[in-house]
């Protein structure tokens, strides 16, 4: 299996345009996490879907992000407009129906940079 | 709410033993996971406790108190490899997968 995939790797853009990160989970996973990390804040849970519906938004820090699941295979995660306190590294996670034992797997990250 | 508190650094010498603490509080346990992460990288899972005791993989062992609050990571036979950050995370009763992560003790190992 490759493992979850993210797009991009990297991303520069200007403060007030609209970034779109992408995450494709591990294939047969049940649960999709969204995180960001910073040095200040440590990693932290923004939304999270159980067969594609969102289950818990209350760490998407405001309005300005957004997330979808459109299928099992899917997920988006979008900020409009963009800031600089934006800049992080974003986490996209899967994990398997739960059996007691819920093990997250993250994808590489994206590391957004907002100027 | 959920607090999890771990040291910010730790320093060791390759081939010794350290040991990472992490204690916690939270309304409902459900838990305890142990996550590496090397610099630029992504976390990767080591360890989940969710009865008191010691869970031994290898040269990492995790230990659990749930009446204390209280988690450790052993690493034994330090390499230079281990050099990364150790994350706590706990995984509460309410929230099905959710789970908080603390925000990670680096550990660098030296000659």
């Amino acid at each position: 299996d490759a493992g979850v995939i993210q797009s991009p790797r990297h991303e520069v853009t200007e403060m007030g345009q609209e970034v779109t990160l992408r995450c494709k989970p591990i294939s047969g996973h049940d649960y999709l996490f969204w995180y960001r990390q910073t040095m200040m804040r440590g990693l932290e849970l923004l939304i999270y879907f159980n067969n594609n519906v969102p289950i818990d938004d209350s760490g998407m820090p405001e309005d300005r992000f957004s997330a979808k699941m459109p299928n099992a295979s899917f997920s988006t995660l979008k900020i409009q407009p963009s800031e600089p306190r934006d800049s992080a590294v974003y986490f996209c996670a899967s994990s398997p129906r739960d059996r007691g034992f819920p093990v997250q797997y993250f994808g590489p990250g994206t590391r957004l940079t907002v100027t | 709410g959920q607090n999890i508190d771990q040291p910010t650094e730790m320093t060791a010498t390759e081939g010794a033993i350290v040991q990472i603490n992490c204690t916690y509080q939270t309304s409902g346990f459900n838990g305890l996971f142990w996550y590496q992460q090397h610099a630029g990288e992504a976390p990767t899972f080591l360890s989940y406790n969710v009865l008191d005791g010691l869970e031994e993989k290898g040269r990492f062992s995790s230990f659990l108190s749930r009446s204390k609050g209280y988690s450790y990571l052993l690493l034994k036979e330090l390499q230079m490899k281990d050099s990364a950050s150790y994350l706590c995370a706990v995984r509460n009763s309410g929230g099905y997968q959710k789970v908080t992560f603390g925000t990670g003790t680096k550990l660098q190992v030296i000659p």
